[in-house]
């Protein structure tokens, strides 16, 4: 059974700090790898999303890295602002050939100004 | 496009009482989610559905829970009859699955409140 782990569960910096987000997931047998972003109250955002065949996805100051092997994936964000404060899951697909995906709990990020 | 389009937005109503949630997928999309998201259980898959048929609906909690999609533009997740322990945010996704890729679009969710 696929399960997807968020570590750590919250995080604050400062303003202008590089920051790395964590996920891992347990089957490695993935064909790919979503990150979401969840403001309060709201529905969750894609950010970006990695096929199997592909180590990284860049998208503006966003970075996500993907290593099947050891069953992780990194959200990097550069130069953080205020505004990147949010909730930030990843998810995987429970299996091929199904679209149901399986969730982290994620990580709530506070960016002070 | 408007993006995936769910109402009510808010919902607040008593035990027993029947509840209808909404969702327009995202026009052209052939896959439609719908999900609950609690602090206790964070995000959960309820049921999906591919071209209009459900095809995993194992996450639908009990019988009082049940899902339609009469065509692609339209379904509705009913509770009947509700109580509070159903109270949570519920959120409809759809995408355009298309072999192994199929990114979700979320739509903003109907919080509601069972009293």
């Amino acid at each position: 059974k696929q399960e997807v782990t968020q570590i750590p569960a919250a995080l604050s910096v400062p303003e202008g700090e590089n920051l790395v987000l964590n996920c891992s997931f347990t089957d490695s047998a993935i064909y790919n790898l979503q990150w979401f972003r969840q403001d309060p109250g709201k529905g969750l955002t894609s950010l970006l999303l990695i096929q199997s065949s592909q180590r990284e996805q860049t998208s503006g100051r966003l970075n996500a890295s993907l290593d099947k092997s050891s069953g992780r994936s990194t959200l990097y964000i550069a130069a953080s602002q205020p505004g990147d404060s949010a909730t930030y899951l990843c998810a995987v697909p429970s299996s091929s050939n199904t679209g149901k995906l399986i969730f982290g709990q994620g990580t709530t990020l506070q960016v002070k100004p | 496009d408007a993006g995936v389009i769910q109402s009510p937005r808010h919902e607040v109503t008593e035990m027993g009482q029947e509840v209808t949630l909404r969702c327009k997928p995202i026009s052209g999309h052939n896959s439609l989610f719908w999900y609950r998201q609690t602090m206790m259980r964070g995000l959960e898959l309820l049921i999906y559905f591919n071209n209009n048929v459900p095809i995993d609906d194992s996450g639908m909690p009990e019988d009082r829970f049940s899902a339609k999609m009469p065509n692609a533009s339209f379904s509705t997740l009913k509770i009947q009859p509700s109580e509070p322990r159903d109270s949570a945010v519920y959120f409809c996704a759809s995408s355009l699955a298309q072999g192994s890729y199929y990114e979700q679009y979320f739509g903003p969710g109907t919080r509601l409140t069972v009293t």
